[in-house]
């Protein structure tokens, strides 16, 4: 299957600060791609669609403000926190879209806000 | 709305029984199912996948079936390892890219 890498693994951070997490598509490429947020024991929470050369399409709920999304390039798409609260500690996921509408993820970033 | 009811949330089956998960879909115009294997703190991976002009498909242990009257799709597991115990996770799609995700599975396979 298709690789998708994520970047950082893990990542501690003060309350207040922004953390960028990056994800490439690394042997496709991927006019798509989507960021998830998952609680413990829960399901997979779509937060936006990120499509390369446009912006972002957000699920009803999530700021755009708070979690702003970059689609670059048709390998690479960032989703920023600003100004991190302890509430948005999570596990983001990202995932890359195929043309035949698979959706590989990474292996996720675990944000912890102190 | 769209949502996928995924039953049961949990399953436990002895090693070398079968397993099967069911998903149930409320928009007709779903036209792709794949299910995922996700192990603790680790990425959701694809383990099968059918599209709506198929009724089943199956790879090695793993099958799907596809009801699309009324509108449920199912995961079997043969002869079930330990390994396979994960969260299962289905989802539905009409093509919009877009997942809706069922509520996941926790199977554990007991040795």
């Amino acid at each position: 299957g298709a690789v998708v890498s994520q970047h950082p693994s893990r990542v501690i951070c003060k309350s207040g600060t922004s953390v960028k997490i990056e994800c490439r598509s690394l042997d496709f490429q991927a006019t798509t791609m989507f960021w998830y947020r998952q609680f413990p024991k829960q399901s997979l929470m779509l937060m936006a669609t990120s499509n390369e050369g446009s912006k972002a399409t957000y699920e009803q709920g999530v700021e755009k403000d708070k979690f702003l999304i970059n689609h670059a390039s048709l390998t690479l798409s960032t989703l920023t926190v600003t100004s991190a609260h302890p509430e948005d500690s999570s596990f983001y996921i990202c995932s890359a879209e195929s043309r035949y509408n698979e959706q590989f993820f990474g292996p996720g970033t675990r944000l912890t806000v102190l | 709305g769209e949502n996928v009811e995924q039953h049961p949330s949990t399953l436990s089956v002895q090693e070398g029984d079968s397993a099967v998960i069911k998903c149930t879909y409320s928009d007709s115009a779903s036209n792709y199912f794949p299910w995922y294997k996700q192990e603790l703190g680790k990425r959701p991976q694809l383990i099968i996948d059918i599209r709506s002009n198929v009724g089943e498909k199956k790879d090695q242990r793993i099958a799907v079936t596809l009801n699309k009257t009324a509108k449920h799709f199912s995961l079997h597991i043969t002869e079930t390892q330990p390994e396979d115990s994960a969260v299962y996770f289905c989802a539905q799609s009409s093509g919009t890219y877009k997942y809706i995700f069922g509520t996941g599975t926790r199977l554990k396979v007991l040795a």
